[in-house]
């Protein structure tokens, strides 16, 4: 079985640029979830989609960053314009089903972004 | 406020010595309780995970961990490590109310084995 794939792996840019990472998900798997991870920090949710809606985006910087899923499958998080405390990894993770039962989420390589 | 610790940044042990990793929490309900391992380069990867039952936890590579609701802990353990157990250790929970299977991480404990 495919694990959850993630592109590009890296990426620097300057502050006020644009960039976008993707996510595939483990097929199937109806929940998605992006992760920040600030160096010397624990993986922090910033939103997460259940099928093609968003069940949490409560910690997500709507200023600058946007998500979407569409069809329910792949998605993709973009942040427009950059920051510097925007250096992190972003790692991307997908369940079968979220809430109740606790289902295992299964995370992805991440993408290490570096604004300059 | 709802949180959950890891009081130790950096731990370093010898090759084959024992380990022993903390975490504390800090909720109303005892929450969902997860360690995962995270290599350089690699995601994160499920060691072992605690809902309810049997306090003593199985996992994964040889560790376990022990639940004790009177000290809200739940401690990673192994009895002798490898070179290749070096990495990062993140402590999380997933909270029993209002779940909607958001994990929670520690600031996690970096592991650094000796030969």
């Amino acid at each position: 079985e495919a694990g959850v794939a993630q592109s590009p792996r890296y990426k620097i840019i300057e502050k006020r640029q644009s960039v976008a990472f993707w996510c595939n998900p483990i097929s199937g798997h109806a929940t998605l979830y992006w992760y920040q991870q600030i160096l010397g920090q624990g993986p922090k949710l910033l939103i997460q989609f259940q099928n093609n809606g968003v069940v949490d985006d409560s910690q997500l910087p709507k200023d600058r960053f946007s998500a979407e899923r569409l069809k329910g499958v792949d998605s993709t998080l973009k942040i427009q314009p950059a920051k510097l405390e925007d250096s992190a990894v972003y790692l991307c993770a997908s369940s079968p089903i979220a809430g109740g039962t606790y289902n295992e989420q299964f995370f992805g390589p991440g993408t290490r972004l570096t604004v300059l | 406020a709802q949180s959950v610790t890891q009081p130790d940044i950096h731990i370093t042990v010898s090759e084959g010595a024992s380990l022993e990793l903390r975490c504390n929490y800090s909720y109303g309900a005892t929450p969902y309780l997860f360690w995962y391992v995270q290599s350089p380069g690699q995601g994160l990867q499920l060691l072992l995970k605690y809902f309810s039952g049997d306090t003593l936890v199985q996992g994964i590579k040889g560790f376990e961990a022990e639940f004790k609701r009177s000290q809200s802990s739940f401690n990673l353990r192994k009895p002798s490590v490898h070179w290749s157990d070096a990495a990062e250790y993140f402590c999380a929970v997933v909270p029993a109310s209002g779940n909607t299977g958001k994990l929670i991480f520690g600031q996690g404990t970096t592991l650094q084995v000796k030969p």
